[in-house]
């Protein structure tokens, strides 16, 4: 059972535009959500976070917004760039502090972002 | 940022033989890291919990005697994946947490491990 879900496998974007990546959740104890940047053959690299306290956290150009009675976030990055294009993962945790840290992923949305 | 190095980058290996990878935290102490694993086109899948000087925690369906998890120092820790078969090619990515970090919960992950089994 997929806890965490990007059903987007793909987004194509113009330069200069932005780029909306989605991301829903089913499970009501997540607390924390980061989103990831990843490219090929490498590791993936932490872009942003928010608590489930907030529902909105800023960035430079990446804002990510909660809803958190939809179950939903979304990473929103304008202006998009070239160097933008990358797969990029939502992941959540539960607990915090208190907890084992065990990040759950989606399967990632690849972004493409055209000159 | 906090760095972590994975080696080998990429590993050819015949079946039946064992395999080891290492995941070093570069410039801060882990005393957690994890072990993912992912298939083309899927998400990254937890594998296991290591925690410094204890046993590490599997995720439900990774065997334990299969995929050996070491973390002996603050800085270090391996997986070996025991009598590799072609099923278990796969890319291998570990991630390891800074305790000093503002964000609790973010993790810094590897370059990661393509591991082919012949």
């Amino acid at each position: 059972d997929q806890q965490v879900k990007q059903n987007s496998p793909s987004l194509s974007v113009q330069e200069g535009r932005i780029s909306i990546l989605n991301c829903d959740y089913t499970n009501s104890m997540f607390d924390y959500f980061l989103w990831y940047k990843k490219y090929p053959a490498e590791g993936p690299t932490f872009l942003i976070s928010i608590s489930s306290i907030k529902d909105k956290n800023e960035d430079g150009r990446f804002t990510v917004f909660l809803n958190k009675s939809a179950k939903h976030l979304s990473l929103h990055i304008v202006p998009s760039q070239p160097g933008d294009s990358a797969v990029y993962f939502c992941a959540a945790s539960i607990g915090g502090r208190g907890s084992n840290y065990k990040l759950t992923f989606g399967k990632g949305t690849l972004l493409t972002v055209n000159p | 940022g906090a760095v972590v190095s994975q080696h080998p980058s990429r590993v050819i290996c015949k079946s039946g033989t064992s395999v080891k990878i290492e995941c070093r935290s570069l410039d801060f102490q882990a005393t957690t890291m994890f072990w993912y694993r992912q298939f083309p086109k899927q998400s990254l899948m937890l594998m296991a919990t290591s925690n410094e000087g204890s046993k590490a925690t599997y995720e439900q369906g990774v065997e334990k005697d299969k995929f050996l998890i070491n973390h002996a120092s603050l800085t270090l820790s391996t997986l070996t994946v025991t009598s590799a078969h072609p099923e278990d090619s796969s890319f291998y990515i570990c991630s390891a947490r800074d305790p000093t970090s503002g964000s609790p919960d973010e993790q810094f992950f590897g370059p990661g491990t393509r591991l082919t089994v012949l």
